[in-house]
């Protein structure tokens, strides 16, 4: 199976502050990765797929990058409604496996 | 508008066997595949298995001898059984659309329905 390795665990920032999110894939998955938000007590939402494509709705401040094995999701001034888990998930064969999630919270 | 809907027994007892629905609305199951992703609490997301259009299906290998994925396109529902179920099967179960119909990430989430397997 194809591990997923995400840093940081957990990140705090403020409003206005520009984070990155990093993952490192096992072995290559080319482009194949996907990175979803999830806020506490709700679903995940899909935001990035194919390493870079944002997916419908997602604000210009996400940005998704990287391929082969080193995956990064910036966020760019951050607003309030950004804070809350992000997992990057590949989607190159199964078993689909995502990365453990970062915690990005409110400084 | 998409939506979809998990609907569990909530409790279920060790050793016996869970069965989830997922009503989705919105979208033809003829056109999309759904998948099926868990997550225990305060813990992250595992993948279960999806379900395609076509009626085909993969399963996560780790957990495939205990699990089955169906449905019925005429009712608009995706069903997931699991046999033998521990205390570590505790989790939310989500069923999520595969965007696009066929590709294999999620565009779409239900709300999820908890399942505590516990005596």
């Amino acid at each position: 199976d194809i591990q997923m390795t995400q840093s940081p665990a957990s990140l705090s920032a403020s409003v206005g502050e520009t984070v990155t999110i990093t993952c490192r894939a096992s072995e290559n998955i080319y482009s194949y990765l996907a990175w979803y938000q999830q806020k506490q007590g709700k679903s995940p939402q899909l935001l990035v797929y194919n390493a870079k494509t944002l997916a419908e709705g997602v604000p210009s401040r996400f940005s998704g990058s990287g391929s082969g094995t080193q995956f990064s999701l910036k966020i760019n001034s951050l607003q309030p409604e950004d804070f809350g888990s992000y997992y990057c998930q590949h989607h190159y064969g199964t078993p689909l496996t995502f990365g453990a999630g970062t915690k990005l919270e409110l400084k | 508008q998409v939506q979809l809907k998990e609907s569990g027994p909530g409790l279920v007892a060790p050793s016996q066997s869970l069965s989830i629905t997922c009503t989705v609305s919105g979208f033809s199951l003829t056109s999309y595949g759904v998948h099926w992703v868990r997550q225990p609490p305060g813990k992250g997301l595992e993948w279960l298995g999806v379900i395609w259009a076509g009626g085909s299906t993969n399963y996560n290998s780790a957990l495939m001898s205990r699990l089955s994925i169906s449905k019925d396109n005429s009712k608009s529902q995706v069903f997931l059984k699991m046999n033998s179920l521990q205390t570590d099967d505790t989790a939310m179960y989500y069923c999520a659309r595969a965007r696009g119909g066929s590709y294999w990430y999620f565009d779409v989430w239900g709300a999820g329905t908890t399942v505590t397997v516990s005596s």
